[in-house]
């Protein structure tokens, strides 16, 4: 079975700030992961993915993540927040199969002050 | 950029009625799912489907649910006596690899 634990279901960061959002998973195989962005009454958008090649990833919009195998983890970071990043972050697990259902963390909402 | 539709946006229907929920997938696309949000908590997998049959369904997908792919294009999810604890937005998903990509989605409510 696979799991996902995002810390912190709300995280308020200034404009200009570093945007660090946290991820870990639990696999028993190697794990696909993705970090999903949604916007108030829209679907689920695909910020990055890792499968497997380069373990730092980078995304739309600045971000990216770093998976670590040793620490089971996947946080997402951009360096500098905008306001329009302000959104709930999803982080998401599946297996190495083509058609491997998501399993998703409890989401993280995002909010960027002046 | 080709995109995942869901239809409609918004679903009222009566407790114990049947509801169908549509999908158009990305045209190229092989992998189809449906998952669903309860508000205030996290995205729910309920069934994927590959080649015209269910691949894999998680336990809240019973018997009051089915799947269909009715003919080349649209992506259906029938709830066939609807519960006030099915109101939440369904999403739909289809991919070609591992990524999938998702709709907009049904927010569904049931009175």
């Amino acid at each position: 079975a696979q799991s996902v634990t995002q810390l912190g279901s709300h995280v308020s960061v200034s404009e200009g700030a570093l945007v660090l959002l946290r991820c870990n998973y639990s696999s028993s195989v190697p794990p696909y992961l993705f970090w999903y962005v949604q916007y108030p009454n829209q679907g689920l958008q695909l910020l990055l993915k890792y499968t497997s090649a380069a373990t730092l990833v980078k995304g739309i919009n600045g971000f990216e993540a770093e998976f670590k195998k040793s620490e089971t983890s996947f946080h997402l970071t951009k360096p500098s927040a905008h306001m329009s990043d302000a959104a709930e972050y999803f982080c998401a697990v599946s297996t190495t199969g083509t058609a491997s259902k998501l399993t998703f963390g409890t989401g993280t909402r995002l909010q960027v002050t002046l | 950029e080709p995109e995942v539709t869901q239809t409609p946006s918004h679903q009222v229907t009566q407790m114990g009625q049947e509801v169908i929920l549509r999908c158009v997938p990305i045209s190229n696309h092989l992998y189809f799912y449906w998952y669903r949000q309860i508000l205030g908590q996290k995205v729910e997998f309920l069934v994927s489907f590959y080649n015209n049959e269910i691949s894999e369904k998680s336990e809240i997908f019973d018997d009051q649910f089915s799947v269909e792919r009715p003919d080349g294009s649209n992506f259906t999810l029938k709830i066939r006596s609807t519960k006030l604890e099915d109101s939440a937005m369904y999403f739909c998903a289809s991919s070609l690899g591992p990524t999938q990509h998702f709709g907009d989605g049904t927010r569904l409510s049931i009175l």
